[in-house]
This record gives structure tokens, C-alpha cells and sequence, in this order.
């Protein structure tokens, strides 16, 4: 399942199937990206970061894809399981300037 | 090592009360954020602190918040008096370092669940 932008907040998708959710970052300057995991009642959790230096980086099931000339973020989750089930925040940031967050995907893992 | 920990969990109060939320981050952290998300919408940056300083409070949405970091640990962030608009969860962050070259993440809290009535 895949999700384009902030048009579509909500994504499920059948267990042990990829999920793709995107999002698009608003500053040019923005030069490090973090993707935020966030299960009712808790914070937002890290998953996965990446510097603006790098267009892809892999972690345990998870892969971010960064396109800086469109300003495009995509979180790739291998295997989706019910655990995933979440909202997924991006955030970008600058030098020494705050996160910004984007509206945040929810996901829904069919089992 | 602990988290960062936010207190309390949940606050509801009546519109024109006080509420006073607190955030300890993790031990070592000098930045510190504020965060609010009002329901279905982005989280939204209120204010960063670097050690006791304000770096940025650029995203206070008005006077009627203010917040402190005495002494360089733990923060407070009060509202006074409340209004309805003011419910949402209030998540509060702390980092190592604010230079994104070193690619610090943030660590969040569990939030405070604010509902103004």
C-alpha cells in the first residue's frame, strides 16, 4: 500500500505486505529528515533518520528514500506486521533550528 | 536510562484555570522542546530551549503561555488562564546536541493529554 503527500492521511495495508508512506518536506534548506513512529498514547518513537547528503538508507525492515529535488520523503516498511500499526510522523530540520512535522500517516495493518 | 518524562498524563480543566505542565528530559540533554498537537493536525513546534535560554519560541501561540527552564534541567510549560483551544496533547523533546550535521535526533516524551473544558 502507498500513500502520496498529506491528501491521504490514513493507509491500511494486509499483513506481511510492503508499505510505502510518503510525505513532502516544505524547505529547500531542510538538511536532516527523521521518521517518528507514534502509538496511541505514547510519544513519537525514532525509526529511521537520514542527512540530506544521502538519498536512501536501510534499516531492520525499514527504508527511507529522500529526493531532494522534489523535496520527497518515503518511509518503506518490508513485511508490515500489526505492530506497525501507527501514526507515522517526517520531520526535517536545519542547522540549529527545530523539527518540523508534517500532518502524519496513519497506518492500519490488516491481519 | 530513563526517558524523557512528561507529568502529568492528562490534565482536564475548566476554561480560564491554570495548568502547569512539566517535562524532564533526558540527563545531559541541553535542548529541550516544547510540542503541541491539536487533534488530527501536525505536531507543531512551540518553543526550544538551549540549557536555560530560549533559542527559539517562535511557535508560543500567545502570551498566555509561558515557559521556563530554570536552571537548565527540567521545564515547565504553564497556560493561564486556559481556553478551549488550548486542548490537544502537549509533547515535550530534549537532544544532545541542535546541530543537525551531527544528526542528533530528538527524544520525545509521552506527551500530556490537555482538554480544556
Amino acid at each position: 500500500g502507498e500513500n502520496v503527500g498529506l491528501h491521504l492521511p490514513t493507509l491500511s495495508v494486509q499483513e506481511g505486505d510492503n508499505s510505502i508512506i510518503n510525505c513532502a518536506y516544505s524547505n529547500s534548506a531542510s538538511d536532516y529528515f527523521i521518521w517518528y513512529k507514534q502509538e496511541s498514547g505514547k510519544g513519537p518513537q525514532f525509526i529511521i533518520d537520514i542527512r540530506s547528503n544521502m538519498d536512501k538508507r536501510q534499516g531492520q525492515r525499514v527504508t527511507v528514500l529522500l529526493n531532494k529535488t522534489v523535496k520527497h520523503l518515503s518511509l518503506q516498511i518490508a513485511a508490515t506486521q500489526p505492530g506497525d500499526s501507527a501514526v507515522y510522523f517526517c520531520a526535517e530540520t536545519w542547522i540549529g533550528n527545530q523539527f518540523y512535522f508534517g500532518t502524519g500517516t496513519s497506518l492500519t495493518v490488516i491481519p | 536510562e530513563a526517558g524523557v518524562t512528561q507529568f502529568p498524563s492528562h490534565s482536564v480543566i475548566e476554561k480560564g484555570q491554570t495548568v502547569t505542565l512539566r517535562c524532564d528530559p533526558i540527563s545531559g540533554h541541553d535542548n529541550l522542546y516544547w510540542y503541541r498537537r491539536v487533534m488530527g493536525k501536525e505536531i507543531k513546534f512551540l518553543l526550544h530551549f538551549v540549557k536555560e535560554s530560549k533559542q527559539d519560541e517562535s511557535g508560543m501561540p500567545n502570551n498566555r503561555f509561558l515557559a521556563e527552564r530554570t536552571g537548565g534541567t527540567y521545564s515547565t510549560l504553564k497556560v493561564q488562564p486556559a481556553e478551549l483551544e488550548d486542548s490537544g496533547v502537549y509533547f515535550c523533546a530534549s537532544s544532545q546536541d541542535s546541530r543537525s550535521d551531527l544528526g542528533t535526533e530528538a527524544f520525545f516524551g509521552q506527551g500530556t493529554r490537555l482538554t480544556v473544558v
